[in-house]
């Protein structure tokens, strides 16, 4: 059973509107979530972290964190063709020294 | 350094060969991963070194793979008699280590060495 689980896509979007990718993830304890922008022949790139229930803003971004239902989500304001790219959600489970573990990634598409 | 650095950055080999792939990670960072990526495939867990704890080689593919990290800094993928199916992009990331709550446990990955096995 993977332990985080993201909807492949691809997803596609209107340049202007709200992307919205959902990541769910296993009932562990985690303390850490972060999402990674990947683009085409790219190594994946931090976009945002978040350790605690709610909201978290930053520019155009905005993670959501809900651990009572297991899901982190990551909101992209008035989405441009540059985001277009793969994103990956990851989560630190917390036992011990547990590893970083990634979902396998939504495709985001941008329509001009 | 003020990123993880991976070399080289391609590598072309012959099937049959043995190769070797460097990562340094950066500095301060005493957890340590390996991933590969196939051509538009998502990323492959293969090795995790975590301080001086034992090495998760939970996603090592086969006995032709190992890893080592010396010193607790620098880190050596070596891939022993290369198929054509060990061509992917090797990437490496590295991050402190979640030992207390709220620990900032972001991963921080290389620009990825791309291995093709001819």
């Amino acid at each position: 059973q993977k332990e985080v689980e993201q909807n492949s896509g691809p997803l596609s979007v209107p340049e202007g509107a709200i992307a919205s990718l959902n990541c769910t993830y296993s009932d562990r304890v985690s303390q850490s979530f972060f999402w990674y922008r990947q683009y085409s022949g790219k190594s994946p790139e931090l976009i945002m972290s978040i350790y605690s229930n709610g909201d978290k803003e930053d520019g155009r971004f905005t993670a959501q964190l809900n651990k009572a239902s297991q899901y982190v989500s990551l909101l992209i304001r008035d989405s441009q063709p540059s985001d277009s790219a793969t994103y990956l959600c990851a989560v630190n489970f917390w036992f011990g020294n547990e590893k970083l573990t990634f979902g396998t990634g939504t495709r985001l598409t941008i329509i001009p | 350094g003020a990123g993880v650095s991976q070399s080289p950055s391609n590598k072309v080999t012959e099937k049959g060969k043995d190769v070797e792939l460097r990562c340094d990670p950066i500095s301060g960072h005493t957890a340590l991963y390996w991933y590969r990526q196939s051509l538009g495939q998502g990323l492959e867990f293969l090795i995790y070194f975590q301080g001086n704890s034992a090495p998760d080689k939970s996603g090592l593919p086969s006995d032709r793979f190992s890893a080592e990290r010396t010193g607790g800094s620098v880190s050596t993928l070596t891939i022993q008699r290369t198929q054509q199916e060990d061509s992917a992009v090797y990437l490496c990331a590295s991050s402190l280590s979640f030992v207390y709550e709220g620990a900032h446990t972001e991963a921080f990955f290389g620009q990825g060495t791309r291995l093709t096995v001819v």
